[in-house]
């Protein structure tokens, strides 16, 4: 079975501050996938990145930056600088290598305040 | 321009009626999928399919129905045995990949209520 936990339901910040959103993920394979959406209030899912369990390289996208522990079973993603355009729900999921279903967190809602 | 297409974006339904959603995707992809989001929560699946002519039940499937008679097309009937189905559908597709599972791409949703 496998698990993603996104324990921050709702963050509020003001622009141009940095925010964090948890990842928290279980699964018993060895071989996965880690997947990060954004789903602005429009509703189509927006595809963020997509992290192998091989490659716990952190990488940054722009503002957009991405931790990768497979320590603690944590994909967490940070945005810098926030701006509004960036309030939207954020998903985490994760896919095992021999699995057909992406299992979704339950999403943080992110509001950035002018 | 490539991509998933869903419709209508809107649909309402009166309670014992069966609808049918429609996805039509252009990106020659294999595998298409079906999830239903309730407000507030994570996106939970459907059915999915990986080739044509073939379908799984994903997580949540009783009281829906689909078909995959065109690689393009996966449409999803919600049937009246489907108690609460008042929700956000999307429709995602992907392509296997050669170095494991490809990122998916959805649609831009239909919101069903059931009046």
């Amino acid at each position: 079975a496998q698990k993603v936990t996104q324990a921050q339901t709702e963050i509020s910040v003001v622009e141009k501050e940095d925010v964090t959103l948890d990842c928290v993920y279980e699964t018993r394979d060895t071989t996965y996938y880690l997947f990060w959406y954004k789903q602005p209030p429009s509703g189509e899912l927006v595809f963020l990145i997509r992290r192998n369990s091989f490659d716990e390289q952190n990488e940054i996208s722009g503002r957009y930056s991405w931790n990768f522990q497979k320590s603690t079973s944590s994909f967490n993603f940070t945005i810098t600088a926030s701006q509004v355009v960036d309030s939207a729900v954020y998903f985490c999921a994760l896919i095992n290598n021999a699995g057909n279903m992406l299992t979704f967190g339950g999403g943080t809602r992110l509001m950035v305040k002018p | 321009d490539g991509g998933i297409t869903q419709s209508p974006k809107y649909l309402f339904r009166k309670e014992g009626q069966n609808v049918t959603l429609s996805c039509e995707q252009n990106l020659n992809h294999d595998a298409m999928y079906w999830y239903r989001q309730d407000p507030g929560q994570g996106l939970r699946l459907i059915y999915y399919s990986q080739i044509v002519n073939d379908f799984q039940k994903g997580d949540i499937a009783e009281g829906y129905s689909v078909s995959r008679e065109k690689k393009e097309s996966f449409p999803l009937t919600v049937t009246s045995a489907q108690k609460n189905p008042t929700a956000f559908y999307l429709c995602a597709s992907t392509i296997p990949g050669l170095a494991g599972h490809n990122e998916q791409f959805f649609g831009p949703g239909t919101r069903l209520t059931v009046l």
